[in-house]
């Protein structure tokens, strides 16, 4: 089955400065991957998804970005605000496949220092 | 246009016990998908339904089942609950099978 491996566990970084989580798969099936943010006592918020036709989607300060060949994904956060803290969750999915369940990381605890 | 709920935000039980969580899904969708989340790890699917029917079931022992209802809000039950059982439980929501998911708030299970 899918397995999605996630780096890094904890990220601390300067406000303003930006943020990149790395995440790979195993199943070259998986053709959607969802990001979703975490805060403290809330369920996973999401944030921005790709499918596997595209390389590359970028909303505001949020991208992400894919790369089927090598089977990994990317967040990318520029100008970090102290509200980005959180932790961070990537996932995988063979979307319109034999299941649409997520397959989720370990997760990315982000601080963002004033 | 009314997120994802579930209920309640809270319970605590002790082992060999039942305990029934609740979700609504979110306005016009109509598949529903239930997720254990132990305390510093990602999500773990348990199970999906659409249309009331099991959709998919992750690595769950049967102790752990489901049902949806007509206007598409689920339960999950647990029975003869276990320590290890104790998590967050999520309840996300979807348009149609296979499409993106929303979480709600989720259920904090504590098993004594």
């Amino acid at each position: 089955g899918e397995n999605v491996e996630q780096h890094p566990s904890t990220l601390s970084v300067q406000e303003g400065d930006s943020a990149v989580i790395k995440c790979t798969y195993s199943d070259s099936a998986s053709n959607y991957f969802p990001w979703y943010k975490q805060e403290l006592g809330k369920g996973p918020q999401l944030i921005i998804d790709i499918r596997s036709n595209v390389g590359e989607k970028k909303d505001q300060r949020i991208a992400v970005t894919l790369n089927k060949t090598a089977k990994h994904f990317s967040l990318h956060i520029t100008e970090t605000q102290p509200e980005d803290s959180a932790v961070y969750f990537c996932a995988a999915s063979d979307y319109g496949g034999s299941q649409g369940n997520l397959i989720f990381g370990k997760g990315t605890k982000l601080s963002v220092k004033p | 246009e009314t997120g994802v709920t579930q209920s309640p935000t809270h319970l605590i039980k002790t082992r060999g016990q039942q305990v029934t969580l609740r979700c609504s899904s979110q306005s016009g969708h109509n598949t529903v998908s239930w997720y254990q989340q132990a305390l510093g790890q990602g999500p773990q699917f348990i199970f999906q339904y659409y249309r009331e029917e099991e959709n998919g079931r992750g690595n769950f022992p049967p102790r752990f089942s489901g049902l949806q209802f007509p206007n598409y809000s689920s339960e999950l039950n647990v029975n003869a609950l276990e320590l290890d059982d104790s998590a967050l439980y999520l309840c996300a929501s979807s348009t149609r099978s296979y499409n993106e998911q929303f979480f709600g708030p989720g259920t904090r299970l504590t098993v004594l």
